[in-house]
């Protein structure tokens, strides 16, 4: 079975600019969820998705933004990034909520 | 709330001796707890998980852990350190109240490194 896939796995972006990620979960999982990953904040969740509703949301602004298709891929956008916004983004997915967690490799974003 | 400890922000260890990683947690309900592991430029990778099932669990690579309620523990170990096990080590907690969408609350990380 393929696990999670993330595209594009590196972006490099200006300020100001907005962006785009994209999610594709393991084949049968509803839930996907997204973590930002930097050296001064660590790991933190960023909002779930399950059957095309968000269901949890971290403390984030609101320039972060996602949604999910019926068919379980679920897509980031960002608005206005700022320098502060460079970190590696990851997705998970699960069955359902109460269902462990797989990682993808992540996107890694540089906002120069 | 939830929040994970990790006591340790660099671990090193000569291969072939034994690993420990520790892990504090604090939950106000019965919480699911997780080891995972970053290898360099990698997403995570699941080790085990404790789900209030059997107190010791066994994960991937030989390592396992052990659920201590009464300390709030949740510690990492593995008998003998290879030099593959070098990477970033995450204990997480997640609780799930009242079938509400759950999510992950990460340590700061360990980084272990293994040394001939």
């Amino acid at each position: 079975k393929a696990g999670v896939t993330q595209t594009p796995r590196y972006l490099i972006k200006t300020r100001g600019q907005q962006v785009t990620l994209s999610c594709s979960p393991i084949s049968g999982h509803r839930s996907v969820s997204w973590y930002q990953q930097t050296p001064g904040q660590g790991l933190q969740f960023l909002f779930e998705y399950f059957s095309e509703t968000q269901r949890n949301k971290g403390n984030f602004p609101g320039r972060f933004s996602g949604r999910q298709f019926s068919n379980s891929r679920s897509e980031m956008n960002v608005s206005t990034l700022e320098l502060g916004d460079s970190a590696l983004y990851l997705c998970a997915s699960s069955r359902d909520s109460q269902e462990t967690q797989y990682f993808g490799p992540g996107t890694r974003l540089l906002v120069l | 709330a939830q929040s994970v400890t990790q006591l340790d922000s660099h671990v090193s260890v000569s291969e072939g001796t034994p690993v420990l990683l520790r892990c504090n947690y604090s939950s106000s309900y019965s919480p699911s707890l997780f080891w995972y592991v970053q290898h360099p430029n990698k997403g995570l990778q699941l080790l085990l998980k404790y789900t209030s099932a059997a107190t010791l669990v066994k994960g991937i690579n030989g390592f396992e852990a052990e659920f201590k309620k009464s300390e709030t523990s949740f510690h990492l170990t593995k008998p003998s350190a290879h030099m593959s096990d070098a990477a970033e080590y995450f204990c997480v907690v997640s609780v799930n109240p009242y079938g509400t969408a759950s999510k992950l609350t990460f340590g700061t990380g360990t980084r272990l490194q293994v040394t001939l």
